[in-house]
């Protein structure tokens, strides 16, 4: 079954704990993506990659690491949290067709005491 | 990207044709119209796009208007988990950043 895997799904931690939220799919998509969702804000791009090994900043970049050194994978990395980092965070995929689709991740929850 | 404007929310009888308004304008000749769904607080699901004909897949049907100004998304028979925030996206294909723009979208609810 095509799918985005995050993991994990829930986190509570505190300030400054280096946390990484996985992101895993299994389409052999090329493009993949960060979002963060917050009330009244929706869906505001973190990060995106266009490809293995070349990712860059999307809107609200600040505080967030990514990498991508498989072509399945894009872990989100914060490094030292902290409570405005509290969101809902959604992975996505796609293949860079012209029209192509994306797929997104369940989500994982996180607040940062 | 063409900015979009939906209603803010809906209600439609369950086994009943939910038709969801989208108002696109601006919209460019390469420009997509694209309908993304929320359910709760899961992942987007994409559902639909088209350009300038009407689509239809298994999940809905996509009426473009011949100006292209607007479109109506139709869920045919909708059922409980339609029950959703449905988003209309208007973008042009793009192959460097495919970021999705998400406006406030059309809560959508199905009343048994």
């Amino acid at each position: 079954e095509a799918q985005v895997t995050q993991n994990p799904r829930y986190l509570i931690t505190v300030t400054g704990k280096k946390l990484t939220v996985t992101c895993s799919q299994n389409m052999n998509h090329e493009y993949m993506s960060w979002y963060r969702q917050d009330p009244g804000l929706g869906l505001r791009q973190i990060y995106y990659s266009m490809n293995v090994e070349v990712t860059d900043k999307g809107d609200v970049p600040e505080g967030y690491k990514v990498s991508r050194k498989e072509k399945r994978n894009f872990p989100l990395i914060l490094e030292s949290p902290s409570p405005n980092q509290t969101s809902l965070y959604f992975c996505a995929s796609s293949s860079r067709r012209i029209t192509d689709t994306q797929y997104f991740g369940p989500g994982t929850r996180l607040t940062v005491l | 990207d063409a900015k979009t404007t939906q209603p803010p929310s809906m209600d439609c009888a369950e086994g009943r044709a939910a038709n969801l308004p989208c108002n696109h304008s601006t919209i460019s000749g390469n420009e997509y119209v694209y309908w993304y769904r929320q359910i709760h607080s899961q992942g987007p699901q994409y559902i639909i796009h088209g350009l300038k004909n009407n689509e239809t897949n298994e999940m809905a049907s996509l009426i473009i208007t011949e100006d292209r100004k607007s479109s109506t998304l139709i869920l045919p028979h909708a059922t409980l988990r339609d029950t959703a925030v449905y988003y209309c996206i208007v973008r042009a294909p793009n192959f460097g950043n495919e970021k999705l723009t998400f406006g406030t979208g059309t809560r959508l609810t199905i009343i048994p």
